[in-house]
């Protein structure tokens, strides 16, 4: 059973596409979150939702838009596709409220954008 | 706001060596903090955690220890492995929310 699961893998586009990245997890958590790992491997928070509420947003174009349709799900639909939106993209969840545990991550989505 | 300095590295060792990654924090109140690894094309594993002061996190060899006066979490092991190669991630707990620190790449050499 894979706890958090992020589709697709690979995602190779044209600039000015529009794209959408599914996440799923089925560890009954109330929180989930995106981040972008760029090619340094730094890993940056995009958004976190509690509950399908939006509790972080950092900074992000507004050509990134998440959707929470439950608590179990957290998409990331991109539109107009740039050069440097090209990295891998990253799914978690955690229980939010509790400060004690660890956030629990998908395999990530290798964009591309040529 | 609460954030995460690492030392970024890359950490080249050889094999048997002893390792040391360190960790320092800034955050309002008591965070957990961990230490998450990444293997080449996989996503971010738990490796420790630690979620007060003077807690000591361990795993495989690893750990870290919670240190409140330093705001610090390095990690250490005794004896690197080849297996061990992969970057290393300092991270903190919020509400609804979770830093990562930079990485730090290690790759260890027979």
């Amino acid at each position: 059973d894979t706890a958090v699961s992020q589709t697709p893998k690979y995602l190779v586009t044209q600039m000015g596409n529009d794209k959408s990245i599914k996440c799923e997890q089925n560890l009954g958590h109330d929180t989930m979150y995106w981040y972008k790992q760029d090619s340094k491997k730094f890993l940056k928070i995009m958004f976190s939702y509690n509950n399908k509420e939006l509790i972080i947003n950092e900074t992000v174009p507004n050509r990134f838009s998440p959707k929470s349709p439950d608590k179990a799900h957290l998409n990331l639909h991109i539109n107009s596709l740039e050069l440097g939106d090209s990295a891998v993209y990253f799914c978690a969840s955690s229980l939010g409220r509790s400060l004690n545990t660890e956030a629990f991550f998908g395999q990530g989505t290798r964009l591309t954008v040529v | 706001g609460n954030s995460v300095t690492q030392m970024e590295g890359p950490v080249t060792l050889s094999e048997e060596a002893f390792l040391t990654i360190n960790c320092t924090y800034t955050a309002t109140g008591y965070p957990s903090l961990f230490w998450y690894v990444q293997y080449p094309g996989e996503g971010l594993q738990l490796l420790l955690k630690a979620t007060k002061a003077d807690d000591k996190g361990s795993n495989k060899g690893f750990e870290a220890t919670y240190r409140k006066e330093t705001t610090s979490f390095h990690l250490e092991k005794g004896s690197v492995q080849v297996s061990d190669s992969a970057v290393y991630f300092c991270a903190l707990s919020g509400s609804y929310d979770m830093r990562f620190g930079a990485g730090t790449r290690l790759t260890v050499k027979p």
